[in-house]
């Protein structure tokens, strides 16, 4: 049971572009989200988070926004550049039960020239 | 370098045998968490120690099996390795509380 889908393996995006990932979750208690990104040969690197208690939040050019009634959020990158080219995993929490982070497939993002 | 350590970095070995896989958490760290990623998988919890103690359990298969060391670092023992074990092996770091974690760069295990 997938409880965190990332419908989209793969994106291409030109340079200078907005790149939107967009990640769904099926478990209505989780309360906490965050994004990775993995390049190859390396562990995923923690980008950005969220709590369910906000809709958005900003971190310089990354952007995620949570859409509770939908159990939908999506990580806004602008500009992108083609050091953003990795593959990005969507992870969600249940603070309240327990620590560990459930993760979505991922989706491998392409930022062109 | 993350500050999570984890060796070796590249393992094969044949289908029945049994092999360890270890991590050094970055410093101040009690939480390690190992994960799974099989090809084109996301990562799947395998399972959470807290100085020491286990806290949380995935679907870690009976045949896998892990600790946590006095001086924190832990070891994932993987035994009667099938093919299907083949994988990325990531271990996580993290102070209580805090769910960005810090991974290592991981453990590729080839089973053949």
């Amino acid at each position: 049971d997938q409880q965190v889908k990332q419908n989209s393996p793969s994106l291409s995006v030109q340079e200078g572009r907005i790149s939107i990932l967009n990640c769904d979750y099926t478990n209505s208690m989780f309360d906490y989200f965050l994004w990775y990104k993995k390049y190859p040969a390396e562990g995923p690197t923690f980008l950005i988070s969220i709590s369910s208690i906000k809709d958005k939040n900003e971190d310089g050019r990354f952007t995620v926004f949570l859409n509770k009634s939908a159990k939908h959020l999506s990580l806004h990158i602008v500009p992108s550049q083609p050091g953003d080219s990795a593959v990005y995993f969507c992870a969600a929490a249940n603070t309240g039960t327990a620590s560990k982070l459930t993760f979505g497939t991922g989706t491998r993002l392409q930022v062109t020239l | 370098d993350s500050g999570v350590t984890q060796t070796p970095k590249h393992l094969i070995t044949a289908t029945g045998q049994r092999v360890t896989l270890r991590c050094s958490p970055r410093s101040g760290d009690l939480s390690v968490y190992w994960y799974q990623q099989s090809l084109d998988q996301g990562l799947q919890f395998l399972i959470h120690y807290y100085n020491g103690e286990e806290r949380a359990k995935g679907n870690i298969l009976e045949r896998f099996s892990a600790q946590q060391f006095p001086d924190l670092h832990s070891e994932l023992n993987l035994s009667s390795l099938e093919l299907g074990d083949s994988a990325l092996y990531f271990c996580a770091s993290s102070v209580e509380g805090v769910y960005g974690y810090t991974f290592g760069s991981g453990t590729r295990l080839t089973v053949v």
